[in-house]
């Protein structure tokens, strides 16, 4: 697609429910970001990927939370037991990748609801 | 740690009116920044990215300039619109291994017409 993809767009789950959210970047990006949004507050850094490279997970707040990415391009997000602090939107980025000095080109975001 | 602070909050401006939009940051060891604009509801698109080296970047109505010594940043907007009402976001990265922004919370515009 043109740009990048993210489902479900919307999630309610239950409080101690796992949740998986999806990101589809942009074809021939190699690097890919997960950041949260919560009302009132910035964008939170969680995860990057760049390539084969290891992960940086350092900004994962929990072990609840992990991620993967499969073959270089589709990654999801994965929440374990969710808790209510877990609401907020999840947003997805993708760009070019290390060196090259590119902008992050992001998916519409997960809104994420734990009741 | 890096901080990236956004002032002001919030601006409510009449059409046609120039305006600029305020970004600093506490480490000027950066590697690039961009501003983004958030519509409600949506992802963040890119507006401009200014890589260290550089002083200023320009499309269409915007002009962003960076001053890395300073740790600021200005967005300028030119002959402003109601469709430029959305939520302003600058960004800093750092390479070290990993090119992650640090987001300053956003200035929220509103061009009323």
């Amino acid at each position: 697609g043109a740009g990048v993809s993210q489902s479900p767009s919307n999630k309610v789950t239950e409080k101690g429910k796992d949740v998986e959210l999806r990101c589809d970047p942009i074809s021939g990006h190699t690097a890919l970001y997960w950041y949260r949004q919560s009302l009132g507050q910035g964008l939170e850094f969680l995860i990057y990927f760049q390539g084969n490279s290891a992960p940086d997970k350092s900004g994962l707040p929990s072990d609840r939370f992990s991620a993967e990415r499969t073959g270089g391009s589709v990654s999801t997000l994965t929440i374990q037991r969710t808790q209510q602090e877990d609401s907020a939107v999840y947003l997805c980025a993708s760009s070019l990748g290390t060196g090259y000095n590119s902008p992050l080109h992001f998916g519409n975001g997960t809104r994420l609801t734990v009741t | 740690k890096q901080e990236v602070t956004q002032i002001p909050a919030a601006l409510s401006v009449p059409e046609g009116e120039n305006l600029v939009l305020n970004c600093s940051f506490t480490d000027s060891a950066i590697y690039n920044l961009q501003w983004f604009r958030q519509d409600p509801g949506k992802g963040l698109t890119s507006l401009l990215l200014i890589q260290s080296s550089q002083r200023e970047q320009t499309s269409g109505r915007l002009n962003a300039s960076l001053d890395k010594s300073s740790g600021r940043s200005t967005l300028y907007i030119a002959a402003s619109q109601p469709g430029d009402s959305a939520t302003y976001l600058c960004a800093v990265s750092r390479r070290s291994g990993s090119e992650k922004l640090v987001f300053g919370k956003g200035t929220k515009l509103t061009v009323n017409p």
